[in-house]
């Protein structure tokens, strides 16, 4: 076990719905980081947060919004959902803010995410 | 922006076999951490090295960093069935706050 809370397991949802994806990382942990994995795509980094500050960005689409609160847990939203957002997003925490040297990365269990 | 690649992209061996997966950064990297996950399951931190040519090993498996810091390589000798799953190698960009770029990663499948 991890220690990082991953809700819900399984979302199915139609295209052109919005849902929130919710994480609770591990104690002691201020960095969330999410991910997006799918067969053709591997692990692709959306965004991290730091301490409530969003610190790093990859490629998220203008229809995924994230953010960080007092109490670190981190939330995922995804609207307007296409066929191609099906995937599998896992959330990651670590103690610190990376940089030069990066601490390791606690995953979830993830959220399997279908859009029909 | 950076790429991170991994070969190869699958690997099949036999139980006792050895195996290996190499990385290669597009940039130096400061520091590279490899995870493994099994099948069904989430990405699980395995090590991280951060000296140009640092070796580490985990009983059967060793682990390199290149001399310019922008390759590595994963090796485990005599692979066992639990050894399944795919390897990847993680590392960050320059001066890109704390994100970890995933290569590929191998998935090693293992026959008994």
């Amino acid at each position: 076990d991890s220690g990082v809370t991953q809700t819900p397991k399984h979302l199915i949802t139609a295209t052109g719905q919005r849902v929130t994806l919710r994480c609770s990382p591990r104690s002691g942990d201020l960095s969330v980081y999410w991910y997006q994995q799918s067969l053709d795509q591997g692990l692709q980094f959306l965004i991290q947060y730091y301490n409530g500050e969003e610190r790093a960005k990859g490629n998220i689409l203008e229809r995924f919004s994230a953010q960080q609160f007092p109490d670190l847990h981190s939330e995922l939203n995804l609207s307007s959902l296409e066929l191609g957002d099906s995937a599998l997003y896992f959330c990651a925490s670590s103690v610190g803010a990376g940089g030069s040297y990066n601490s390791p990365l606690h995953f979830g269990n993830g959220t399997r995410l279908t859009v029909t | 922006g950076q790429q991170v690649m991994q070969i190869p992209q699958y690997q099949h061996v036999q139980e006792g076999e050895d195996f290996t997966t190499y990385c290669n950064s597009s940039t130096t990297l400061s520091n590279i951490q490899w995870y493994k996950q099994r099948p069904g399951g989430h990405p699980v931190f395995l090590i991280q090295l951060v000296k140009s040519g640092e070796v580490k090993k985990q009983k059967r498996l060793t682990f390199q960093f290149g001399e310019a810091k922008k390759n590595s390589s994963l090796h485990i000798t005599a692979t066992q069935t639990t050894d399944v799953g795919t390897y990847f190698c993680a590392g960050p960009p320059f001066n890109q706050g704390g994100k970890l770029i995933f290569g590929q990663g191998t998935e090693l499948s293992v026959k008994p």
